[in-house]
């Protein structure tokens, strides 16, 4: 149980263009999802949170209307790069909790997207 | 979140258990211990976590010192698909609705054949 779906697991796109990542919990609700960002031999960097049907808490210095998130349904978390650089190239990893207790439940992730911008 | 302290590599023989060590001195009382582990290029999978009592599931166990500073999580037969980035988090109500999980730079486990 618990899993996490992330769609697609690889893009490249031409800069200045727009790609939708989206993140779906398959088999529970998940109230608040978690987007995060990978640079290669780096840690894994929070970017926002967000919790269904409310708008996004972005972490510090990460720019909301570049980085456009959705949480439209309990199941469905989408996020958004808009008019893409080079520099936004990296590994996207979003994770889910479901409505159980908040700390002693693990949160589960997805698989990730390798976004190029050439 | 209080902050972890993790080796940056270890190696350890195929079949061998592995112990990786965390230390999290200033772990508040009602914060959890986490472990997560990545293998490359793939998103974090969950493996255990515990609050004080030591903890033990399919994949490993979790020891927990009893001043809560420290922890080790132990893969008793480690196999070469164990090879991954390993990171210990500490995650709870320090920070009041703060649920997220903090990631560190981890313990890269290497299992030699």
């Amino acid at each position: 149980g618990a899993v996490v779906s992330q769609h697609p697991s690889r893009v490249i796109c031409k800069s200045g263009t727009s790609v939708k990542i989206e993140c779906r919990s398959l088999d529970f609700q998940a109230t608040t999802m978690f987007w995060y960002r990978q640079f290669p031999k780096k840690s894994l960097m929070l970017m926002a949170t967000s919790n269904e049907g409310s708008k996004a808490t972005y972490e510090q210095g990460v720019e909301k209307d570049k980085f456009l998130i959705n949480h439209a349904s309990l199941t469905l978390s989408t996020l958004t790069v808009t008019s893409a650089h080079p520099e936004d190239s990296s590994f996207y990893i979003c994770s889910a909790r479901g409505q159980e207790k908040i700390y002693n439940s693990p949160l589960h992730f997805g698989n990730g997207t390798r976004l190029t911008v050439t | 979140d209080a902050k972890t302290t993790q080796p940056p590599s270890m190696d350890c023989a195929e079949g061998r258990a592995a112990n990786l060590p965390c230390n999290h001195s200033t772990i508040s009382g009602n914060e959890y211990v986490y472990w997560y582990r990545q293998i490359h290029s793939q998103g974090p999978q969950y493996i255990i976590h515990g609050l004080k009592n030591n903890e033990t599931n399919e994949m490993a166990s979790l020891i927990i010192t009893e001043d809560r500073k420290s922890s080790t999580l132990i893969l008793p037969h480690a196999t070469l698909r164990d090879t991954a980035v390993y990171y210990c988090i500490v995650r709870g109500r320090a920070n009041f609705g703060n649920e997220k999980l903090t990631f560190g730079t981890g313990t890269r486990l290497t299992i030699i054949p």
